[in-house]
């Protein structure tokens, strides 16, 4: 059972460029999320995903885009990268109805220049 | 919109002594986790609290959902050097999203 997976696990873009991160979870789960972690912001949650077929906006969505391939997979995209978007993005899910946690993969460190 | 306060931000401590920390809302809510993060990983769960009043230890950790609904406490007994990261505590009202503490950064001096 790897859990929760991601690549890459670094990147470094130019301004504009494009790029998606993948997420793979291999425990069933229905609910994915996409979260970004800065110093002294905490997890703020940019897009998630109840069950699939389904995407939902989160706290900070703007410059992001999501797909819900299948059950097992949830990619973000970067249409134009802004240096805004540096971050540490985490990928993480959810078993179902009536249970809350939620387990996160190990990051892609994002760096935009 | 809703904002969970995690105290301390950071902890120096000796080896073998015991941690507390907590987090507290003004918001009720209705599940409590706790997670750890260690330097380039990502947060791994240690406790979920489901009920107010629940005491709930995994090994040296004990986590408590507070009465209130609006804070929950974390323990860690006699610490080692793996203990060293950062711990977030993360509500979560019944929606699909949790709102995180901004992390309580733990030293450990052997």
């Amino acid at each position: 059972n790897a859990g929760v997976t991601q690549t890459p696990k670094f990147q470094v873009l130019k301004t504009g460029q494009s790029m998606t991160l993948q997420c793979a979870q291999d425990m069933n789960h229905n609910s994915m999320y996409w979260y970004r972690q800065d110093p002294g912001m905490g997890l703020r949650l940019i897009y998630y995903s109840a069950s699939e077929g389904t995407t939902d906006k989160g706290e900070v969505p703007n410059g992001y885009n999501v797909s819900r391939l299948n059950k097992r997979e949830f990619s973000l995209r970067l249409e134009s990268a802004a240096p805004s978007q540096t971050s540490v993005y985490f990928c993480a899910s959810r078993p179902g109805p009536g249970l809350y946690e939620q387990y996160f993969g190990p990051g892609t460190r994002l760096t935009v220049t | 919109g809703q904002q969970l306060n995690q105290s301390p931000q950071s902890m120096f401590i000796q080896e073998g002594e015991d941690v507390s920390m907590n987090c507290t809302s003004s918001s009720i809510f209705n599940t409590w986790l706790w997670y750890k993060q260690d330097p380039g990983e990502g947060p791994v769960l240690l406790i979920a609290l489901y009920k107010a009043g629940e005491l709930t230890s995994n090994g040296r950790l004990t986590a408590q959902f507070g009465i209130t609904r609006k804070d929950s406490f974390l323990n860690i007994s006699a610490s080692i050097p793996s203990d060293v990261g950062i711990y977030f505590c993360a509500g979560q009202r019944g929606a699909q999203k949790l709102v995180f503490g901004q992390g309580t950064r733990l030293t450990i001096n052997p």
